[in-house]
């Protein structure tokens, strides 16, 4: 597709799930991003990839957050256990290299009840 | 760590007015860039600026990289309705690999 596309764009789950979501960058884009965004706040950096590698997860914030991008292409990020403070908007974004500006998905909306 | 604000934080207008809000970092950036996010959608680039003092216009739009490195500005002339929405500055520096962001400007547009 021409955009970022995210998937799915909604997820509700139960405190203690496991999910996965789900980006498929810009076609060619070498970099990829996730941030996290909470209501009324700015989007918050999470990991960033350069082709298959995490090139910076200093933002992932502990260790049931996990994401990958085993071809370069499609990555998913993974969230164990998730809690209630988990529930915020997943944002993706890709560029053609690592320091081109970030074109953005739509999101995924989670919501942990 | 990294750190951005943005002022003001909303701002009420008139339609026809000129607007202008700003962002400063704790750092030195090589990189800004200002985003426009709607409801429900995912950030939207609006101009990008890669060296100090750099003056970049994209329609009723202009953006300055500050001298210093540690801030811009951005300006929207003659708004109008669809202006509406929230406004973020983000920025790259030599050694992180990622973009911060700031935490927006929330601008509204009155008729």
């Amino acid at each position: 597709g021409a955009g970022v596309s995210q998937t799915p764009s909604n997820k509700v789950t139960e405190k203690g799930k496991y999910v996965e979501l789900r980006c498929d960058p810009i076609s060619g884009h070498t970099a990829l991003y996730w941030y996290r965004q909470s209501l009324g706040q700015g989007p918050e950096f999470l990991i960033y990839f350069q082709g298959t590698g995490a090139a910076d997860d200093s933002g992932l914030p502990n260790d049931r957050f996990f994401a990958v991008r085993p071809e370069g292409s499609v990555s998913t990020l993974k969230i164990q256990r998730t809690e209630r403070g988990d529930s915020a908007v997943y944002l993706c974004a890709s560029s053609l290299r690592g320091r081109g500006y970030p074109f953005f998905g739509q999101g995924t909306r989670l919501t942990v009840v | 760590g990294q750190q951005l604000n943005q002022s003001p934080q909303s701002m009420f207008i008139q339609e026809g007015e000129d607007v202008s809000m700003n962002c400063t970092s704790s750092s030195i950036f090589n990189t800004w860039l200002w985003y426009k996010q709607d409801p429900g959608e995912g950030p939207v680039l609006l101009i990008a600026l890669y060296k100090a003092g750099e003056l970049t216009s994209n329609g009723r739009l202009t953006a300055q990289f500050g001298i210093t490195r540690k801030d811009s500005f951005l300006n929207i002339s003659a708004s109008i309705p669809s202006d509406v929405g929230i406004y973020f500055c983000a920025g790259h520096d030599n050694y992180g690999q990622n973009f911060v962001f700031g935490p927006g400007t929330r601008l509204s547009v009155l008729p």
